[in-house]
């Protein structure tokens, strides 16, 4: 079945470094990639998203690639900020339309200042 | 233009009860979600509903877990003699759109 693996967390950055968080999948077809994210107690919300082979999705200053040859997604930032602390989870769902989305275990990133 | 609010926040029970855990999606949204998150795993999907059609149970556990949904509203899920495997925070979510999902705080279930 559909799965979606990701770093083990926590990665802890200072203020203004650089961020990568890994993600690769594993899919039947051609799914659409995501990166969710959970800020300390709040609900789970959309940071970004992307479609097909090498489209790029981008939001808040984060951003991933789609990578159908790697079968990754890896979420990047150039310069993270104390208030980027949060849980990310990256995710995928097949099939169009309203699928389910298959979840990563998260990832912990804590930006000290 | 309220999220998605569930409820109870917290609910902890005996091991063998009953509990019936509420989704108030977001209004309009078509497509409801559950899913479940362990201490220290990723989120696992349980069930979803999209309209009228049938719903995506394949990911219930067991047969102990059922969901309804009224029309295109409130959704309840509903788990029978609660094992102590059950601990863990019940989240739902609604969409109106491909992969964008909105997701409501959470219940957080304790079996003891």
């Amino acid at each position: 079945g559909d799965s979606v693996t990701q770093m083990e967390g926590p990665v802890t950055l200072s203020e203004e470094a650089f961020l990568t968080i890994n993600c690769t999948y594993t899919a039947t077809g051609y799914p659409s990639l995501f990166w969710y994210v959970q800020y300390p107690g709040e609900g789970l919300q959309l940071l970004l998203k992307a479609t097909k082979a090498d489209d790029k999705g981008s939001n808040k200053g984060f951003e991933a690639t789609y990578r159908k040859e790697t079968t990754s997604f890896h979420l990047e930032k150039g310069s993270v900020q104390v208030s980027d602390s949060a849980v990310y989870f990256c995710a995928l769902s097949e099939g169009g339309g309203f699928q389910k989305l298959v979840f990563g275990t998260g990832t912990r990133l804590l930006v000290s200042p | 233009g309220a999220g998605v609010s569930q409820s109870p926040s917290n609910k902890v029970t005996e091991k063998g009860k009953d509990v019936e855990l509420r989704c108030d999606p977001i209004s309009g949204h078509t497509a409801l979600y559950w899913y479940r998150q362990r201490l220290g795993q990723g989120l696992e999907f349980l069930i979803y509903f999209q309209g009228n059609s049938a719903p995506d149970k394949s990911g219930l556990p067991s047969d102990r877990f059922s969901a309804e949904r009224t029309g295109e509203s409130v959704s309840t899920l509903t788990i029978q003699r609660t094992q102590q495997e059950d601990s863990a925070v019940y989240l739902c979510a609604s969409s109106l759109e491909q992969g964008k999902q909105f997701f409501g705080p959470g219940t957080r279930l304790t079996v003891l």
